[in-house]
């Protein structure tokens, strides 16, 4: 299994700040012959469902904020929140569907400092 | 755009079985290049991919649940169903059914329906 990490575990950050988040895979996610690493970012707030942010390591979903990017390749990535809004309190999880079986990291939660 | 809703016994007794469909709506479940999966997430903690069903019924599960998984399809309901056996503590959770787009190769989960809180307790 490819095991996903996260850090760090939690963040709080002041409004308009950015906010950067690291996920690393145990082995590489980028898929040579395309080119592609295949690593998602999803936003978890409470009592909802995960919303898909980030997809191919740094293509943003159709209406996402552009404030939300991606970065990285084969096994360190990033997801940044360049300013930080109200509405992006959340949990923030990568994952890989590079081969299965698919796992996520285990979170990062962003707060408001 | 493809819509899913989980239904289901909320509450299941130790060593019964977890039984849940998804339905879905605005597309046909028939539709090829899809996947259809479920995904758990205990309570404060993280996400669980569970397994997935294509629509001719090849299956994927994860290894660490794959003896007591079963997944099918109802094409004609237009349903997608998980059967889990011998539950304990540790299989309470809020239960998600999501569509995984697989065209040259696996893609992410989107969409996702709302979830289904399933406790396991006497």
């Amino acid at each position: 299994d490819i095991v996903m990490t996260q850090s760090p575990d939690s963040l709080a950050v002041s409004l308009g700040e950015r906010a950067t988040i690291s996920c690393k895979s145990s082995q590489s996610v980028l898929y040579s012959s395309s080119n592609n690493n295949y690593l998602a970012w999803y936003q978890k707030k409470p009592g909802q469902p995960p919303k898909l942010l980030i997809y191919w390591a740094s293509t943003r979903e159709s209406g996402v904020p552009a404030r939300f990017s991606g970065s990285g390749s084969e096994t360190d990535f990033t997801l940044t929140i360049s300013s930080l809004q109200a509405e992006d309190v959340a949990v923030y999880y990568c994952q890989q569907y590079y081969s299965i079986p698919f796992t996520f990291g285990p979170g990062t939660k962003v707060d408001i400092k | 755009q493809v819509q899913l809703q989980e239904s289901g016994p909320g509450l299941v007794k130790p060593s019964q079985t977890l039984s849940l469909t998804c339905t879905v709506s605005g597309d046909s479940i028939s539709r090829s290049g899809y996947y259809w999966s479920w995904i758990r997430q205990p309570a404060g903690k993280g996400l669980e991919w569970i397994g997935r069903i294509s629509t001719s019924g090849t299956t994927n599960y994860n290894p660490s649940l794959k003896s007591r998984l079963t997944m099918s399809v109802d094409t004609s309901s237009n349903q997608f169903s998980l059967r889990l056996t011998s539950v304990t503590a540790a299989d309470t959770a809020v239960y998600y059914c999501v569509v995984q787009e697989y065209t040259t190769g696996p893609r992410w989960f989107d969409p996702w329906g709302q979830g289904t809180l399933v406790t396991v307790s006497s």
